[in-house]
This record gives structure tokens, sequence and C-alpha cells, in this order.
């Protein structure tokens, strides 16, 4: 099992260009997440996924789009990315929500100039 | 809101101290997680809560839910330099799981 996997894994992006990154896991979950991880600010929510074809907003959700086409997959957009978008950013899965545990991906360091 | 507040934010001890992290919110929760994550990787759950005055046990790592189950700590007997991370303590809320901003720690051999 490999787990949750998150490609790439670094990127440096210009200010307005546009970029996906892509999340894949292997453990039959049906709720997905993606997370940015900035200094001092914890883990924020971006968008979340309860099911193939669903999608929800997190906590800080502007300026992204997400796709969840198939189970396994999780994409996340930037259609214009923003020096304020530099970030680490983290792929989660888990069974249910609540108590269950959450499942994390290594991360993509993504740097906007 | 339910909002979850860590403390200290940052710990840096010698190798075989003790310590204690805290994890508190004005809000009840049905269950706290407890994760750790290393550097360049991501989180990793070490313990899930679910009853208030739950203790939990795991190797050096003692784990305390409260009794109205509004916080959480962490105790850290003879720490060692492999428990150097991010200490992050999560709960449901108004999205699946609401993070806390963690607290930082360094064990210095």
């Amino acid at each position: 099992n490999a787990g949750v996997t998150q490609t790439p894994k670094f990127r440096v992006l210009k200010t307005g260009q546009s970029m996906t990154l892509l999340c894949a896991q292997d453990m039959n979950h049906e709720y997905m997440y993606w997370y940015r991880q900035d200094p001092g600010m914890g883990l924020r929510l971006i968008h979340y996924s309860v099911g193939e074809g669903t999608t929800a907003k997190g906590e800080v959700p502007d300026g992204y789009n997400v796709s969840r086409l198939k189970k396994q997959n999780f994409l996340l957009g930037l259609e214009s990315a923003a020096p304020s978008q530099t970030s680490v950013y983290f792929c989660a899965s888990s069974r249910g929500r609540g108590a269950y545990e959450q499942y994390f991906g290594p991360g993509t360091r993504l740097t906007v100039t | 809101t339910q909002l979850l507040e860590q403390s200290p934010q940052f710990l840096s001890i010698q190798e075989g101290e003790n310590l204690t992290v805290y994890c508190n919110s004005s809000s009840v929760f049905s269950s706290l997680q407890w994760y750790r994550q290393e550097p360049g990787e991501g989180p990793v759950l070490l313990v899930t809560v679910v009853t208030g005055g739950e203790v939990k046990k795991l190797k050096r790592l003692t784990f305390q839910f409260g009794d109205a189950r509004k916080d959480s700590s962490l105790h850290i007997t003879a720490a060692q330099p492999g428990d150097t991370g991010l200490y992050l303590c999560a709960g449901p809320g108004n999205t699946p799981l609401v993070f806390g901003k963690g607290t930082r720690l360094s064990v210095i051999a």
C-alpha cells in the first residue's frame, strides 16, 4: 500500500500562472481533504470531498478549485496563483469524519513569486 | 466556530526531561485526536480519545481527555531526540476535523 501520494513534491510558479496538484489514495477511503500549512497558522482546510463526484468548501477555499472525478483521486487547482498561496499543501484521506483517522500525504511545497 | 488552543507554542528541553503540552477549547468535543508531524512529512495519528476522563498510554506518551471533553493533555516521560516534532490536536467541528496550531517540541541530546 502506497497510502496517500502527492504530485509534485515541489513547484515554483510565477504570479498569475495556473497549476494542478494531484492526490491519490489506495485505501478506498470515501473522504479526501486538501489542507495548507503556514508557519504559526497550523493546518487549514481548503476543500474536502465526502465521496466521488462531491466537493465542499473548507475554511480557506478562495482562489482554489477541486475535483473528485474518481474515488481514489482528488485534484487541487490554482487558476491564477498569488504570492499569498505560497505554502505547503497536504492531502489527506479517511474512512469517515469525526473520530476516524486521517492519513496524510508527504506534502507539496509551492512557492509563488 | 470551534477553536482548539494549544500551549505552549514552542518547547525546547533536554533529553530525559518530562513535559506536558495542552489542548484547550471552550467547546465540547465528541472526540479529540493527537497527531505528530516530523519535518518534511505529513502528520501521523498518535491517539484518539473519545470518553471524558479517558487516559491512554503509548509507550512514554500519556494522553488524557478532560472530564468535560473540552481539553486534552499529552505528557511525555523521559523525552528523547526522536520525540522532536510538531504535536497537533484535532477534533470534529464545523468541518470534518479542526486542528490546533500545534506545539513545536525540540528535544536536545
